[in-house]
């Protein structure tokens, strides 16, 4: 029973156009979100994170944007860069406790 | 500066073998976590620790698994006995408090038990 969801196992992007990755979640007491970009034989490194308390946050290229009433953030980067491959996991916390993580998004940047 | 450590990288043994992973969390920071990564369930959290103390377990699979953090620089998760079922990647984090401020992931132990 997975409380935070990335649908999308894959999505491939063309490079310099905007990539949007999705995630859903359950818990309606999840107050912060993040999202983390992982390579092959990497551990996963913090990317950008929103607190509940906004709707939008913006980290040069990349944006992260909340939705409460639909339980749905979303990543989007722009633009799209060859470096951007990589898996990118959703996760969420609730009152500062552990976070849950999604199963991941793998994304292609396609030259 | 060196981030989290983690040994060993890669670890091949046979089912029924104890395994041991290790984790030394980036100095200062008093919160660890163990994670296991899988294809089918993606990035689980198995168990965290504050201050050395296990807060919760919850993820840990069943009595086979056994984490300890005798002091704030070192942490093991331990296997006993290993199966097959148990391969896997398996990452510690550490960070300076819970959720609200970034993990810092180690490079993982990617474990195969034949």
């Amino acid at each position: 029973d997975q409380q935070v969801k990335q649908n999308s196992p894959s999505l491939s992007v063309q490079e310099g156009r905007i990539s949007i990755l999705n995630c859903d979640y359950t818990n309606s007491m999840f107050d912060y979100f993040l999202w983390y970009k992982k390579y092959p034989a990497e551990g996963p490194t913090f990317l950008i994170s929103i607190s509940s308390i906004k709707d939008k946050n913006e980290d040069g290229r990349f944006t992260v944007f909340l939705n409460k009433s639909a339980k749905h953030l979303s990543l989007h980067i722009v633009p799209s860069q060859p470096g951007d491959s990589a898996v990118y996991f959703c996760a969420a916390s609730e009152r500062d406790d552990k976070i849950i993580f999604g199963k991941g998004t793998r994304l292609h940047i396609l030259p | 500066d060196a981030g989290v450590i983690q040994s060993p990288r890669h670890e091949v043994t046979e089912m029924g073998q104890e395994v041991t992973l290790r984790c030394k969390p980036i100095s200062g920071h008093n919160s660890l976590f163990w994670y296991r990564q899988t294809m089918m369930r993606g990035l689980e959290l198995l168990i965290y620790f504050n201050n050395n103390v296990p807060i919760d377990d919850s993820g840990m699979p069943e009595d086979r698994f056994s984490a300890k953090m005798p002091n704030a620089s070192f942490s093991t998760l331990k296997i006993q006995p290993s199966e097959p079922r148990d391969s896997a990647v398996y990452f510690c984090a550490s960070s300076l408090k819970t959720a609200y401020n970034e993990q810092f992931f180690g490079p993982g132990t990617r474990l195969t038990v034949l």
